[in-house]
């Protein structure tokens, strides 16, 4: 069975400090991808990137990377110079072999940015 | 372009009766898929339509349903509604479901009494 777990609840950073957010997946698979996707208060999902379980290399996009170890079974999110405007619930998620659209969410990070 | 959008996005509904929501996806989007997200349970696939068929089914049972039609919208029914039913059902629509971006709706909310 696929797992996804996130064991940080919640993580309040003072504006512009750097924040990780951790991201553990389990999964039998050999052919899977990897999610991050961000919750605003008003509730719907917003997708940040889709990672390819054969393509570890690392991602940046603006103030946004991520780390892909395949080791570690880890897809950890690095906000830089954070803003209020990050704060949110962050969800990492795994799909399964086939493809399609059955992801597997994990609890979630509440993340709050102190001005 | 309009986004995922969902109908109603809030309801009340009392224990045992049934519930319809709806879901007009993004217009080109072919997939449609369901996920109930609860604080105790967290987010869960409910199920994934594609061209009006089904093509996946999460862990829920039979009481929770889903159809969609022709013009790629979607519905899901409850029936017999119980109090763990309460939760926010979100939709999300995409391309040609093949675990790319999923674009979400802001949900539905229901609470059942």
């Amino acid at each position: 069975a696929q797992k996804v777990t996130q064991a940080q609840t919640e993580i309040s950073v003072v504006e512009k400090e750097d924040v990780t957010l951790d991201c553990v997946y389990e999964t039998r698979d050999t052919t899977y991808y990897l999610f991050w996707y961000k919750q605003p208060p008003s509730g719907e999902l917003v997708f940040l990137i889709r990672r390819n379980s054969f393509d570890e290399q690392n991602e940046i996009s603006g103030r946004y990377s991520w780390n892909f170890q395949k080791s570690t079974s880890s897809f950890n999110f690095t906000i830089t110079a954070s803003q209020v405007v990050d704060s949110a619930v962050y969800f990492c998620a795994l799909s399964d072999n086939f493809g399609n659209e059955k992801l597997t969410f994990g609890t979630g990070t509440r993340l709050t940015i102190i001005p | 372009k309009a986004g995922v959008t969902q109908t109603p996005r809030y309801l009340i509904k009392t224990r045992g009766q049934q519930v319809t929501l709806s879901c007009s996806p993004i217009s080109g989007h072919r997939s449609v898929s369901w996920y109930q997200q609860t604080p105790g349970q967290g987010l869960q696939f409910l199920f994934e339509y594609f061209s009006e068929t089904q093509r996946n089914k999460g862990n829920f049972p039979g009481r929770f349903s889903g159809r969609q039609f022709s013009n790629s919208r979607s519905e899901m029914n409850v029936s017999t509604l119980e109090l763990g039913d309460s939760a926010l059902y979100l939709c999300a629509s995409s391309l040609v479901g093949d675990a790319g971006e999923l674009f979400f709706g802001e949900g539905s909310r229901l609470t059942v009494l």
